[in-house]
């Protein structure tokens, strides 16, 4: 069936480190791409989006670049910050216009 | 311009108990999809409302109900509450026009003893 696979965390980086969380996804036909993170207590952000084959997602120094021949969506940033800490959900959206998400990753940023 | 607004914000009940959440979407939306996001789990599509119908389903028992109402707005009701409804509930709002694009509210958090 349809799901999202993320990297396991959690991962624990030093400030102005580089970030990749890898995302890869099993669907039908042609899904629109999300990235989503959540801080403590809160619900989910919208971070960035791609709606189709080699689209580029990107916001707040966050990118991710759909491809459709690995089936891949993985999220990266040149430089992390403290404030970067939160967890971090991969999803797609298909035909049935409802988000599927991976089970998250735990990212931590030390001063 | 208010975002996506969910009440309360925190809930305990007891086993075999019911329970509402209320969600209000954010202005310009129409469309209403609820989730349930257990501890350290992804959130869980439960289903979405648009024109105050039911229009997809997630794998959720019928005890879990909703309604949506002419504002927009909508309800989750979820009946004989068992130890394992206990999660955090997530409403998110979209416009039909971009239903892909959902937006959350900060969510409640249930807890059944």
């Amino acid at each position: 069936g349809d799901s999202v696979t993320q990297m396991e965390g959690p991962v624990t980086l030093s400030e102005e480190a580089f970030l990749t969380i890898n995302c890869t996804y099993t669907a039908t036909g042609y899904p629109s791409l999300f990235w989503y993170v959540q801080y403590p207590g809160e619900g989910l952000q919208l971070l960035l989006k791609a709606t189709k084959a080699d689209d580029k997602g990107s916001n707040k120094g966050f990118e991710a670049t759909y491809r459709k021949e690995t089936t891949s969506f993985h999220l990266e940033k040149g430089s992390v910050q403290v404030s970067d800490s939160a967890v971090y959900f991969c999803g797609y959206s298909g035909s049935a216009r409802q988000l599927t998400f991976g089970s998250g990753t735990q990212l931590t940023v030390l001063p | 311009d208010a975002g996506v607004t969910q009440s309360p914000t925190h809930l305990i009940k007891t086993r075999g108990q019911q329970v509402t959440l209320r969600c209000s979407p954010k202005s310009g939306h129409d469309t209403v999809s609820w989730y349930q996001q257990a501890l350290g789990q992804g959130p869980q599509f439960i289903f979405q409302y648009y024109e105050e119908e039911e229009r997809q389903r997630g794998n959720f028992p019928d005890r879990f109900s909703g309604h949506q109402f002419p504002n927009y707005s909508s309800e989750l009701n979820v009946n004989a509450l068992l130890l394992g409804d206990s999660a955090l509930y997530l409403c998110a709002s979209s416009f039909q026009g971009s239903r892909e694009t959902q937006y959350f509210g900060p969510g409640t958090r249930l807890l059944v003893l």
